[in-house]
């Protein structure tokens, strides 16, 4: 168990529609990653949360946005649904700095959410 | 071509059998991580390193920042060994996180 926790597991919508998908990270982590897993593209890095912020951004369509709250878990929200939108997105978190024993950079994944656009 | 290149893509190795999946990458990076997706899916992250080798249980990781190339090792392999690895690597100035992502090689340990 990484300590990082997605829901859903599995969603099924259909072309056009929204989905919110939750993260919450290990405890004290404080940057949230989004990544998205295709049969095509395979991993690729959606946007960076530091604390609130907005740190970095990848490959993120504007369709897709994502915030983090003030109790650091983050929401991916996918808009307008599109058939090429199916695919297993990946939360991670990390800890920034040494402290307690953890390392910087150890990324902690959590389980995906599978989302299926019919 | 991909930034972060992989090899094999696919490998079918025999148990105790030692094991090496390549990484080269054609973009500077400041570190490089190793995954291990498991045929359900999750991802676990096995090492990130920036220089030189390391070392958990039987795997090892190696990487020559020069030469933009990285290793991973597994040694007297196990079917429980079999899943994907994927290596990614981390951008000059970027975060953890920030990750361009090899197409991963798919391992099957027989017993």
């Amino acid at each position: 168990d990484s300590g990082v926790t997605q829901t859903p597991k599995h969603l099924i919508t259909a072309t056009g529609q929204r989905v919110t998908l939750r993260c919450s990270p290990r405890s004290g982590d404080l940057s949230v990653y989004w990544y998205q897993q295709s049969l095509d593209q395979g991993l690729q890095f959606l946007i960076q949360y530091y604390n609130g912020e907005e740190r970095a951004k990848g490959n993120i369509l504007e369709r897709f946005s994502a915030q983090q709250f003030p109790d650091l878990h983050s929401e991916l929200n996918l808009s307008s649904l599109e058939l090429g939108d199916s695919a297993l997105y990946f939360c991670a978190s990390s800890f920034p700095g040494t402290s307690g024993g953890r390392k910087t950079g150890e990324l902690f994944f959590g389980e995906g959410s599978r989302l299926t656009v019919l | 071509k991909n930034e972060v290149e992989q090899s094999p893509q696919n490998l079918t190795a025999q148990e105790g059998e030692f094991i090496t999946i390549n990484c080269s990458y054609s973009v500077g990076i400041s570190a490089l991580h190793w995954l291990q997706q498991h045929p359900g899916g999750g991802i676990v992250s096995l090492f990130m390193l920036s220089s030189g080798k390391k070392k958990h249980g039987r795997l090892i990781a190696t990487i020559n920042i020069q030469e933009k190339h990285s290793s991973l090792h597994i040694t007297a392999s196990h079917p429980r060994d079999s899943a994907v690895y994927i290596c990614a690597g981390m951008n000059y100035g970027g975060s953890q996180g920030n990750l361009i992502f090899g197409k991963g090689t798919k391992l099957s340990v027989k017993p």
